[in-house]
């Protein structure tokens, strides 16, 4: 099946610093969408991506799909304490069996030290 | 509109037994999926319904199952749990037929501990 891998695994910032998080896949994607976990929390819908070279604003946070729509990023400009959490990237994908899937990378761990 | 619920928040059983888990979706969604979620292995798909059909199955044994009512509630039952059974159970609901494509609405999840 699809495999996605997300860097870095952690990333401990200093409250004010930026963030970035990567997503790569050796095959091409349809889409890609970004979610946040809370420490104790459950995956919340950040954004989704379809064209190639698209970007995306939510107030802080920049959104991309790379131009061979094999790869994205999140980044965070100027981190604070709300921003502490789990971020995963998910592509759909078809599975070994043929199911069409939502396959989800291991996440970036983000501490923020105020 | 109320979010994803699921029940029981909080589950503990032994070796061996079986469980059923529940999860109501957003009013209005059909499409409910599952979702493991463990250290080790992170988030993995379970299995999708749409109107009472499963479209999608992960990875698992068949000692998963699942199923979705006419209202798209749904359950998962795991049977003859394995300690390695442990783990954060998620349920997502979204608004469209094929979850892969759609945002995802997820439930608080039910976290089961196998003893």
């Amino acid at each position: 099946g699809q495999q996605v891998m997300q860097i870095p695994q952690y990333q401990h910032v200093q409250e004010g610093e930026d963030f970035t998080t990567y997503c790569n896949s050796s095959t091409t994607l349809s889409n890609i969408q970004w979610y946040k976990q809370r420490p104790g929390g459950h995956p919340v819908f950040l954004i989704q991506l379809v064209k190639s070279g698209e970007v995306k604003k939510q107030k802080r946070l920049t959104f991309q799909f790379g131009e061979a729509k094999k790869n994205s990023s999140l980044h965070i400009t100027a981190t604070q304490t709300t921003d502490v959490g789990t971020y995963f990237c998910a592509v759909g994908s078809y599975s070994g069996a043929g199911s069409y899937q939502l396959t989800f990378g291991k996440g970036t761990k983000l501490s923020v030290i105020p | 509109k109320a979010g994803v619920t699921q029940t029981p928040r909080y589950l503990i059983k032994t070796r061996g037994q079986q469980v059923t888990l529940s999860c109501s979706p957003i009013s209005g969604h059909r499409s409910v999926s599952w979702y493991q979620q463990t250290p080790g292995q992170g988030l993995q798909f379970l299995f999708e319904y749409f109107s009472e059909t499963q479209r999608n199955k992960g990875n698992f044994p068949g000692r998963f199952s699942g199923r979705q009512f006419s209202n798209s509630r749904s359950e998962m039952n795991v049977s003859t749990l394995e300690l390695g059974d442990s783990a954060l159970y998620l349920c997502a609901s979204s608004s469209g037929w094929q979850a892969a494509t759609y945002e995802q609405y997820f439930g608080p999840g039910t976290r089961l501990t196998v003893t």
